[in-house]
């Protein structure tokens, strides 16, 4: 079954550790996002990916880095993790042209 | 500045009667939009979309609609169930950006 997946679901985790967050997708999509979400706050989009070696940052400013070595696989890693970047992270992939985006089921992380 | 708006942050109604969520946008170049439901602890899904060339589109209990000149649109679900209970995205894409401008959400409650 096509769909998409983001390990782990929840991470609690202490001041300056260094942190993947995870997301795979099955559905041969071209394009990745990942977006952060605080409570009662819209989705801004972090990062982006248009395919295999492109990478952009999007519109909301983040320390996370990503990559994209093979289609299917969009990690986003945090070098230093701080409490500023409790929050839940979205990861989507959609097929090329207008359409909805899929969505993960998001990592929720809480820095300690 | 915020691109989309969902200035209701909440709304509550009774199963049977019909729910509106509201939806404001203010960049002119948005040409598709779609709505997202969200349960707690999940990632979006994908609920339903409307084009900029429609001013209606519809898909079982909901329906959107669209109005450009006052750059509006509605999410229109009647009956409301008790499972409709989340938070709903309206979200916006502009032409040939294939990145989504999210919404803050509108929680919507339905009880019996």
């Amino acid at each position: 079954e096509a769909d998409i997946y983001q390990t782990p679901r929840y991470l609690v985790i202490g001041t300056g550790k260094k942190i993947t967050l995870e997301c795979s997708q099955t559905m041969g999509h071209d394009k990745m996002y990942w977006y952060q979400q605080d409570p009662g706050m819209e989705l801004h989009l972090i990062h982006y990916s248009y395919g295999v070696n492109s990478t952009e940052k999007g519109d909301l400013s983040s320390e996370s880095t990503v990559s994209r070595i093979r289609t299917e696989h969009f990690p986003l890693t945090l070098e230093s993790a701080r409490p500023s970047h409790t929050s839940q992270y979205l990861c989507a992939s959609s097929a090329s042209g207008i359409g909805g985006y899929t969505f993960g089921s998001g990592t929720r992380l809480t820095v300690v | 500045d915020q691109q989309v708006k969902q200035n209701s942050p909440s709304l509550s109604v009774q199963e049977g009667r019909i729910s509106i969520l509201n939806c404001d946008y203010t960049n002119s170049m948005f040409d598709y939009f779609l709505w997202y439901k969200k349960y707690p602890a999940e990632g979006p899904t994908f609920l339903i979309s409307i084009s900029s060339i429609k001013d209606k589109n519809e898909d079982g209990r909901f329906t959107v609609f669209l109005n450009k000149s006052a750059k509006h649109l509605s999410l229109h679900i009647v009956p409301s169930q008790p499972g409709d209970s989340a938070v709903y995205f309206c979200a916006a894409d502009g032409y040939n950006t294939d990145k989504l401008i999210f919404g803050t959400g509108t929680r919507l409650q339905v009880f019996p």
